[in-house]
């Protein structure tokens, strides 16, 4: 069964400073990775999604993430932060094959100092 | 990508009455599916509603608590039945797209006193 860990419950930067935001998954075969963002009363919204190909991989809003398998981890950075990117943000694991649900991480909240 | 609406956004519902949630997509789509995120929580799948299927339900997700319509490619609807203040929590429905991306509703809020 594919799982996926986001190790850092909380996680507080500097406006204007670089966002790390760690993600490590448990799947057998290549995964469908997706990273998306919900701010506070709001849905899901999917900031960048690797399926193959490129392992950095470019998203909306600034935000990229890299694709490793040696480490099993899809980690999502960003190299300036704004304060509306306070959110929270989870980290999501499909199965390769198109048409399986997603497992999401237990997510990670940013807060954003001025 | 799709654009969902859900209905309602959020209600606030007696213990023991019953709450119908509406997703509906603009366009067709096979896979439909309805998630739970409790307060503080993570997504947890509750079903996956396919057209012309009976739902398929998770582990910890039964049918007479959750059920599900699906009687188009476009629409779909969880019911949260004989609610408990445990139920308080958001539903979300979510689609698979033609690029393989995942659309989620804007959600439903819902508390139950």
């Amino acid at each position: 069964a594919q799982s996926v860990t986001q190790p850092d419950i909380h996680i507080t930067v500097s406006e204007g400073a670089s966002l790390e935001l760690r993600c490590n998954y448990s799947y057998g075969a290549t995964p469908y990775l997706f990273w998306y963002v919900q701010s506070p009363g709001q849905g899901l919204q999917l900031l960048l999604k690797y399926f193959s190909g490129d392992t950095l991989v470019q998203g909306i809003k600034g935000f990229e993430a890299e694709f490793k398998r040696s480490q099993s981890s899809f980690n999502l950075r960003k190299p300036s932060v704004h304060w509306s990117d306070a959110a929270e943000y989870f980290c999501a694991v499909g199965a390769g094959n198109a048409g399986n649900m997603l497992t999401f991480g237990g997510g990670t909240r940013l807060m954003v100092k001025p | 990508s799709a654009v969902i609406s859900q209905k309602p956004s959020r209600d606030i519902c007696q213990r023991g009455t019953s709450l119908t949630i509406q997703c509906q997509v603009d366009s067709q789509v096979t896979m439909m599916f309805w998630y739970r995120q409790q307060p503080g929580q993570s997504l947890t799948l509750i079903a996956t509603a396919n057209q012309g299927s009976e739902a398929t339900y998770e582990s910890g997700f039964v049918i007479d608590k959750f059920p599900i319509s699906r009687p188009n490619l476009t629409f779909s609807t969880l019911t949260v039945s004989n609610m408990s203040p445990e139920d308080s929590s958001i539903y979300l429905c979510s689609v698979l797209g033609w690029d393989y991306g995942y659309t989620f509703g804007s959600g439903t809020r819902l508390t139950v006193v």
